[in-house]
């Protein structure tokens, strides 16, 4: 059975930095592209960053550049991102995604809070 | 980037009726967009692939159509675990990939 279990986030202040994990079981996980997604309070869902199986590529939002970062570590079937200076309009439930197209696997999401 | 917009934004329909949702990409996006199903609390769930393609486990009461820019998402009979927010997504050209505003469908 594919799993994908979240932990990490939680309440930060503004400007601070919190590391999401996503910890996949269930399939073989360095042949499968990941990525975050998110949705704010009352808001819709907004596609954060992307990471191919063999982290070769890697793309970000441009509301997330060079503030987040994606990464994974094939060897312990984990997806990591790494959020840095973080905003109020960074708050809100992030999920993690397999799959470079639709995604029929996610997480159970994990909120994050910014607080000012 | 291609620019999703859902309408209605809100749809107000009674149990057992029909109910339709419409998603339009500012550019052609051929067949490539997905419909997920979203309910507080709970992670999306991809209902529509590929335009029109129900994924595993989907009831056949929904259903995908369309292409180029104009796409519906049709729910034949509403049950009521059907009461949730639906958002579309291109997968056509990316990055990113984009989501439309959602369409909420409530009971009536």
């Amino acid at each position: 059975e594919v799993q994908l279990v979240q932990s990490g986030g939680g309440l930060v202040q503004a400007g601070g930095s919190l590391r999401l994990s996503c910890a996949a079981s269930g399939f073989t996980f360095s042949t499968y592209s990941l990525n975050w997604v998110r949705q704010a309070p009352g808001k819709g869902l907004e596609w954060v960053s992307y990471i191919s199986g063999s982290s070769s590529a890697i793309y970000y939002a441009d509301s997330v550049r060079g503030r987040f970062t994606i990464s994974r570590d094939n060897a312990k079937n984990s997806l990591y991102l790494q959020m840095n200076s973080l905003r109020d309009e960074d708050t809100g439930v992030y999920y993690c995604a397999r799959d470079s197209s639709s995604w029929f696997y996610w997480g159970q999401g994990t909120l994050v809070t910014v607080s000012s | 980037e291609i620019v999703m917009t859902q309408s209605p934004a809100t749809l107000s329909v009674s149990p057992g009726e029909g109910a339709t949702l419409s998603c339009r990409a500012s550019h052609s996006i051929s067949r490539n967009l997905a419909w997920y199903q979203l309910k507080p609390g709970q992670a999306p769930r991809l209902i529509i692939l590929d335009a029109s393609t129900r994924a595993t486990g989907v009831p056949a009461r929904f259903s995908g159509s369309g292409s180029g820019t104009e796409f519906t998402l049709t729910i034949s009979s509403l049950q009521s675990e059907d009461f949730a927010v639906y958002y579309c997504q291109q997968y056509d050209n990316w990055p990113p990939v984009t989501f439309g505003g959602g369409t909420k469908v409530e009971i009536k």
